[in-house]
């Protein structure tokens, strides 16, 4: 069974750029949840989709946005790049019920 | 809200030795609670989950966690610690109420350990 794949790896851009990022989740997943890893704050969960509807936001700016497609893929986007945007993004499907959390491998995006 | 608290940030054992890595949580409602462990430039791997059924759970590589509702607390043991338990391991709280399947992290233990 496919785990849940993250493109690309690795990403490098410049203040002022935006960024797409993908997730793709384990077959059947309806859930994708979006983190944002970094050493000063941590993990904190920046939004969910489930069934192509955000079903919940964090407390990030407007220049993070998300998508989800119906075969369930889902995108992130970043848009206006800034130095503090520099990450490890993390996606995680689930299925039914608490507890499915599945985690890629992230994208670690470096702003430069 | 929902919380978590991990007690230290770091925690050295010697291989062979007892891990303790220490996680209290705070929540209005039944918690489900989660560890999950992370080596380097990696994802987040689960090691174990607690959703209501039985209070001691055991997970991947001989970790178990227990927990008491009475002490809010969700402790994560191993009796023997090997080298290749060397990583970061978060605990987390859910926020799942069918409208809504968020993860609540707490920030994250270091496990060195040393031979």
């Amino acid at each position: 069974k496919a785990g849940v794949t993250q493109t690309p790896r690795y990403l490098i851009k410049t203040r002022g750029q935006q960024v797409t990022l993908s997730c793709s989740p384990i077959s059947g997943h309806r859930s994708v949840s979006w983190y944002q890893q970094t050493p000063g704050q941590g993990l904190q969960f920046l939004f969910e989709y489930f069934s192509e509807t955000q079903r919940n936001k964090g407390n990030f700016p407007g220049r993070f946005s998300g998508r989800q497609f119906s075969n369930s893929r889902s995108e992130m986007n970043v848009s206006t790049l800034e130095l503090g945007d520099s990450a490890l993004y993390l996606c995680a499907s689930s299925g039914e019920g608490p507890g499915g959390y599945t985690f890629g491998s992230g994208t670690r995006l470096t702003v430069v | 809200a929902q919380s978590v608290t991990q007690l230290g940030s770091h925690v050295s054992v010697s291989e062979g030795a007892l891990v303790l890595l220490r996680c209290n949580y705070s929540s209005s409602v039944p918690p489900y609670l989660f560890w999950y462990v992370q080596y380097p430039n990696q994802g987040l791997q689960l090691l174990l989950k607690y959703t209501s059924a039985a209070t001691l759970v055991k997970g991947i590589n001989g970790f178990e966690a227990e927990f008491k509702k009475s002490e809010t607390s969700f402790h994560l043991t191993k009796p023997s610690a090997h080298m290749s338990d060397a990583a970061e391991y978060f605990c987390a709280v859910s926020e799942y109420g069918g409208a809504t399947n968020k993860l609540i992290f707490g920030t994250g233990t270091l496990l060195a350990v040393q031979p």
